[in-house]
């Protein structure tokens, strides 16, 4: 079974500094990672996705996230926040078997202060 | 592309009423998906579909709760009848086999 954990369902950071959201998996196979964002009254939309290639993925807007095997972790970070970057964002987990379920993280918001 | 199209965008309606929602996917994905988004209880995954066949339909929260795709272009949700804690904003999304799930911009309901 696959799960994943997203650790702080609120951070708050100012803008230009670091962002780091924490995202823990479990998956009895190599999995597949996401990060989404989702902007106030918008749908999900893929920010960045790992799939057993460069353990470092690069993303839109300036995030990239870093697959750890050993740590079974896969955090977001972004080097300068932005207040553009004020939203919701989720880890999710797949198995790769094609398009199947996918499981979401709880979501963490993020915000940005001027 | 188009995208994910979904109808109506928002929707109020009065308890014991029909709803149903519709959704478009992209051309070509094989997998839709049906999620439920509130504050409470975060989003949800109702059911999806793979080649037009319901594969999982265990998120279905209970049997006012009824989904289809009678072809590959064109899923409905509905419920009958609807409560007001059904009150929700419900997204569709279509994913090729590469696994990327591209949502719909979601339907806000509102049951009175």
């Amino acid at each position: 079974a696959q799960s994943v954990t997203q650790l702080g369902s609120h951070v708050s950071v100012s803008e230009g500094a670091l962002v780091l959201l924490r995202c823990n998996y479990s998956s009895s196979v190599p999995p597949y990672l996401f990060w989404y964002v989702q902007y106030p009254n918008q749908g999900l939309q893929l920010l960045l996705k790992y799939t057993s290639a460069a353990t470092l993925v690069k993303g839109i807007n300036g995030f990239e996230a870093e697959f750890k095997k050993s740590e079974t972790s896969f955090h977001l970070t972004k080097p300068s926040a932005h207040m553009s970057d004020a939203a919701e964002y989720f880890c999710a987990v797949s198995d790769g078997g094609g398009g199947f379920k996918t499981i979401f993280g709880a979501g963490t918001r993020l915000f940005v202060k001027a | 592309d188009a995208g994910v199209i979904q109808s109506p965008r928002h929707e109020v309606t009065e308890m014991g009423q029909e709803v149903t929602l519709r959704c478009k996917p992209i051309s070509g994905h094989n997998s839709l998906f049906w999620y439920r988004q509130t504050m409470m209880r975060g989003l949800e995954l109702l059911i999806y579909f793979n080649n037009n066949v319901p594969i999982d339909d265990s998120g279905m929260p209970e049997d006012r709760f009824s989904a289809k795709m009678p072809n590959a272009s064109f899923s409905t949700l509905k419920i009958q009848p609807s409560e007001p804690r059904d009150s929700a904003v419900y997204f569709c999304a279509s994913s090729d086999d590469t696994d990327t799930q591209y949502f719909g911009p979601g339907t806000r309901l509102t049951v009175l």
